[in-house]
């Protein structure tokens, strides 16, 4: 089955202590991204990544890292969480979004205490 | 002005009733455009593309008025199955490097 598998769905951590929310994708997407979503603010970007070793910022990159080391794995890596990273996460994968649209993953709901 | 508008509802229609929703976008240069579905605390999932000779799935129908710079989404004998938050998605090109731009959603609730 085609899909973006995010690990884990739910996690509280304390602030300061650095987390990996792991993301994969099986479809041989070259395009890949993450996103917050916050109610009110809708969806916004964090990062994205064209390809293997290419990443760029979003719209709201501050406090986030990302690699992308192999095609079909994107980390999203918060090295030193804070409480307004409190956030719904979502990954998401593409052939080219503008064109295909994006397949996201089941979420990842963020608390910072 | 954000770059793209929903109404945020909610639309509260009974069973069968046919809604219908806009979502305004601000940059003319816009090239695709989607209409995506997220149930509560789920994950948005793809519902249609809107083309500009518009186009139906079923009982879903989009249209696209670029001179007026609006998608719209139609539902028609709308079921209960389709209470969601609907989200306008522009984006400025068709390329990977293309911008992508999130609307809010606009909550939509079917009552029996």
């Amino acid at each position: 089955e085609a899909q973006v598998t995010q690990n884990p769905r739910y996690l509280i951590t304390v602030t300061g202590k650095k987390l990996t929310v792991t993301c994969s994708q099986n479809m041989n997407h070259e395009y890949m991204s993450w996103y917050r979503q916050d109610p009110g603010l809708g969806l916004r970007q964090i990062y994205y990544s064209m390809n293997v070793e290419v990443t760029d910022k979003g719209d709201v990159p501050e406090g986030y890292k990302v690699s992308r080391k192999e095609k079909r794995n994107f980390p999203l890596i918060l090295e030193s969480p804070s409480p307004n990273q409190t956030s719904l996460y979502f990954c998401a994968s593409s052939l080219s979004p503008g064109a295909y649209g994006y397949t996201f993953g089941s979420g990842t709901r963020l608390t910072v205490v | 002005r954000k770059e793209v508008e929903q109404d945020p509802g909610p639309f509260n229609v009974p069973e069968g009733a046919t809604v219908a929703f806009n979502c305004t976008y601000s940059n003319s240069a816009s090239q695709s455009f989607f209409w995506y579905r997220q149930d509560c605390r789920k994950e948005p999932k793809l519902l249609m593309s809107v083309y500009s000779s518009g186009n139906e799935d079923g009982r879903f129908t989009a249209q696209l008025n670029r001179a007026s710079q609006y998608i719209s989404l139609l539902i028609r004998d709308s079921k209960l199955s389709d209470s969601a938050t609907y989200l306008c998605v522009v984006s400025l090109g068709y390329s990977s490097a293309s911008k992508i731009i999130f609307g809010s959603g606009t909550r939509l609730s079917i009552r029996p």
